[in-house]
């Protein structure tokens, strides 16, 4: 198994460009979630989905849009980059919050100039 | 409110100390998990251990030990014999079973061990 994947691992972006972070599991996993993580303030929560078809939002959702067309895709869409989104973001799996720990992806660094 | 708080920002010990990381949380549901990741220099998020909430025992792998205290609600992590390779951020996390869809993360607790 691939686990958790994330493509790209490095983005430059220019401020008001728009871009999809990708993000793929092959465990069958219902549970998929976006986070990001800035200094000393850990991981935030962006958006997360229970299945295929149902998304929300999580603590800091502005500006980030997601969709889940298949239980095993997870992408994350910049609509419009901002400095403020300059980040290091995890996409991670799980069966469930009630079902045990979640699996990271290696992480996709961007830097919005 | 923070549902998991790690107080401690920055650790620094010397090689071979001991240290604890602390982990408060905050739940009103019976059945919940609570977890803890490692983060080292590279970047990516490794997961070291679970707990339901049911379960309270202790528990030891290795060098590491987590002590598990419901009546205080807390979930500390204690590395015994610190090495370099144990520098990192660690994390502290909580789901609930019942009533909600989220995992929640502390801040983390950076750790340096020195030579």
């Amino acid at each position: 198994n691939a686990g958790v994947t994330q493509t790209p691992k490095f983005q430059v972006l220019k401020t008001g460009q728009s871009m999809t972070l990708q993000c793929a599991q092959d465990m069958n996993h219902e549970y998929m979630s976006w986070y990001r993580q800035d200094p000393g303030m850990g991981l935030r929560l962006i958006h997360y989905s229970v299945g295929a078809g149902i998304t929300d939002q999580g603590e800091v959702p502005n500006g980030y849009n997601v969709s889940r067309s298949t239980t095993e895709d997870f992408p994350l869409r910049l609509l419009s980059a901002a400095p403020s989104q300059t980040s290091v973001y995890f996409c991670a799996s799980s069966y469930g919050p009630g079902f045990g720990e979640q699996y990271f992806g290696p992480g996709t660094r961007l830097t919005v100039t | 409110a923070q549902k998991v708080t790690q107080a401690q920002t920055e650790i620094s010990v010397v090689e071979k100390e001991d240290v604890t990381l602390d982990c408060v949380y905050e739940t009103r549901d019976t059945t919940y998990y609570l977890f803890w990741y490692k983060q080292p220099p590279s970047g990516e998020l490794v997961f070291l251990i679970r707990r339901n909430s049911f379960d309270e025992q202790n528990e030891i792998s290795g060098r590491y030990s987590w002590n598990f205290q419901k009546s205080t609600s807390s979930f500390n992590f204690t590395i015994t014999a610190s090495q370099v390779v144990d520098s990192a951020v660690y994390f502290c996390a909580l789901s609930e079973a019942q009533s909600g869809n989220q995992f929640y993360f502390g801040t983390g607790t950076s750790l340096t061990v020195i030579p």
